[in-house]
């Protein structure tokens, strides 16, 4: 069966700190990977996705990156946190077909820059 | 910007009751799809509804669609306190760019 692992699950940074948050999915071959934020009590933000291994389509211009350096590992970074990049971050998986098919989540890291 | 907007954004009810909830969308899509989400938790996947269809049934879950309005519902019958989660619509667009997005969310409450 899939899973898909993401972590840490818990992290908190100082304003220009480094991030690093990554995700793994087992079980599965060529997914599709996403990267999605949600602020406290909001709904989701799509940050990037991907269909393929270094490709990676941003939604949203913002001090982050993402990197897809193996088929099923999905990293996403910052060179210098903003206060603003607070949020709970969510990664997802879904089989590589057109539009079709659920979203398969991870359980979150929730990130605090202070 | 948001694809989906739910209403309402909170509902509170007694276990037993019937629990609706109502997503509007701007662009032609694919498919739609609802998600629950538990506190502090990851999504979960509930049911999709394609655009060529009107209406779902999953269990105590039964979803339609209005391709002509934009709009979806979820309706969650004979709720249970175990319910009580935060409910997303997603809409997976017909460009063939894999992209869901997702809309505000219900916050739904199950009082036993």
């Amino acid at each position: 069966s899939q899973t898909i692992h993401q972590w840490p699950a818990t992290l908190v940074q100082p304003v220009g700190s480094p991030l690093s948050l990554e995700c793994t999915v087992e079980g599965t071959s060529n997914p599709n990977l996403y990267w999605y934020r949600q602020a406290a009590g909001r709904g989701l933000q799509l940050l990037f996705y991907s269909v393929g291994i270094g490709q990676i389509s941003s939604e949203v211009p913002q001090n982050l990156s993402a990197s897809r350096p193996q088929d099923r590992q999905f990293i996403l970074s910052s060179k210098k946190l903003l206060l603003s990049d607070s949020g709970f971050y969510l990664c997802a998986w879904s089989v590589r077909l057109a539009g079709a098919g659920e979203l398969f989540f991870g359980e979150g890291s929730r990130l605090t820059v202070l | 910007s948001q694809q989906g907007e739910e209403d309402p954004q909170a509902l509170s009810i007694q276990e037993g009751e019937n629990a609706t909830m109502n997503c509007s969308y701007k662009t032609s899509i694919n498919n739609l799809q609802w998600y629950r989400q538990n506190s502090g938790r990851g999504l979960v996947h509930l049911i999709l509804i394609r655009s060529n269809e009107r209406e779902k049934h999953s269990g105590r879950l039964r979803v339609t669609l209005d391709t002509s309005k934009k709009s979806s519902s979820l309706l969650i019958t004979a709720s249970r306190a175990a319910d009580t989660a935060s409910y997303f619509c997603a809409t997976v667009l017909t460009s063939g760019t894999y992209k869901y997005i997702f809309g505000t969310g219900t916050r739904l409450k199950v009082l036993a």
